[in-house]
Formats: C-alpha cells, sequence, structure tokens
C-alpha cells in the first residue's frame, strides 16, 4: 500500500483481557517495528522483524506482549491479560532496511485503552 | 547502549522567533541520525537526516549538523511559524547492531501568533 497501515485506530478494553492490534507495511518493506508512546513520553521501542532473520524482542516489556509477522507482510502485536499500564499508543512503522540512513515510515497509530 | 537526549519542552516562542532544540547522543560507532516531527493529530514523519559528520540535513527552512566531536545533533530555524507547532523527536539508527531507530523524549514546540 502507499502507507503503513495500522488498525484498529482506537481499542478500549476491560483489565485482563488479550488484544491484538495489525499493522500492515509499505508493500517491499523488508524491516517492520514496533513502538510505544505513552501520553506525553517519548517513543519505546518493543520489537523489530527484518526479514527472515530471528526478530530483536529485547524491547518487550513482559512475557504478556508477543508479536508474529508472516513473512515480508502484516504483522500482529497482541498484549495478553492487559493491565492499565499498557495504555498507550502502539505504533507501527517499516522500512527498506538500506545501509545508512534507516528511515522509517510510520503508521498512524493504535490507542489501547485499558479501563 | 545507545541513547539520545533532547532538551526538555515545551519551548513556546513567537512567530518568527528562532529555534534550537538541543540533541545529544550516545553510540557505538558511527550513526545515522534523524529528526522526526509529530503534527497535532497526526503520525510521526520524518523531517530530516544526515548519514555522517558534518553532514547537514534540511527540510521546510529546518537544518541540523551531525557533529561527531561533540555527539550531537541540534535543530534549528531561522523563523518559525504557527504551523510548526508540533512535537519533534531526534532519534539515531546503529550503524551495526539492532538497526531500530532509539528515540528522545520529543520537544513539544509551540509557537505564538
Amino acid at each position: 500500500g502507499a502507507g503503513v497501515s495500522q488498525s484498529p485506530s482506537n481499542k478500549v478494553t476491560e483489565k485482563g483481557k488479550d488484544v491484538e492490534l495489525r499493522c500492515d507495511p509499505i508493500s517491499g518493506h523488508t524491516a517492520l517495528y514496533w513502538y510505544r508512546q505513552r501520553l506525553g513520553q517519548g517513543l519505546e521501542f518493543l520489537i523489530y522483524f527484518q526479514g527472515n532473520s530471528a526478530p530483536d524482542k529485547s524491547g518487550l516489556p513482559s512475557d504478556r506482549f508477543s508479536a508474529e509477522r508472516t513473512g515480508e507482510s502484516v504483522s500482529t502485536l497482541t498484549i495478553q491479560r492487559t493491565q492499565q499500564e499498557d495504555s498507550a499508543v502502539y505504533l507501527c512503522a517499516s522500512s527498506l532496511e538500506l545501509s545508512g540512513a534507516n528511515v522509517l515510515t510510520f503508521g498512524a497509530g493504535s490507542r489501547l485503552t485499558v479501563l | 547502549g545507545d541513547s539520545v537526549t533532547q532538551m526538555e519542552g515545551p519551548v513556546t516562542l513567537s512567530e518568527e522567533a528562532f529555534l534550537t532544540i538541543n540533541c545529544t547522543y550516545t553510540a557505538t560507532g558511527y550513526p545515522s541520525l534523524f529528526w522526526y516531527v509529530q503534527y497535532p493529530g497526526e503520525g510521526l514523519q520524518l523531517l530530516l537526516k544526515a548519514t555522517k559528520a558534518d553532514d547537514k540535513g534540511s527540510n521546510k527552512g529546518f537544518e541540523a549538523t551531525y557533529r561527531k566531536e561533540t555527539t550531537s545533533f541540534h535543530l534549528e530555524k531561522g523563523s518559525v511559524q504557527v504551523s510548526d507547532s508540533a512535537v519533534y523527536f531526534c532519534a539515531l539508527s546503529a550503524y551495526t547492531g539492532r538497526r531500530a531507530l532509539t528515540f528522545g523524549s520529543g520537544t513539544r514546540l509551540q509557537v505564538q501568533p
């Protein structure tokens, strides 16, 4: 597609429920990233996929968080047993991963509110 | 590990004032450096970038120069407009190792007419 598409744009859930957030990267982009942005704060790295390499999961805050990516296409971020501190905007980005400057294109984000 | 430090905001300026937002970094090797901007209600978008020492990135009247000796990448604009009101994020991408960008905490700019 023309840009990075994320869904849902807004999600309100009750504490303890599981949620899935979806990201469709730009076609042909080999790298995909998930970040979290809490209200008024900076971007927190969560996970990074690059081609068929093992994903870099070093930013996932707990084992309640997981993500998958099918080939070089769609990715799903899953949060199990949501907690109120999970409330944030979850941003997905993709890139061509060329050597040198690694320019990310971001989606509009999925705003998660845990009641 | 890699890190980016930005000046805290908000920064409030009058229209046509000069803008500087400071950014310093810590990284192994020679990272690429970026400024991203987030306008109200919108997603992050790349503003400018620089890939090696002494490079100057520029876009929309904004400039930043990659200073290896001071590990800095300060954002400047000579005359800000109300439409520049946004949150600005400095970021780096390591040359080796993890390729995900490391972001600073962001600086909110408010430009008053």
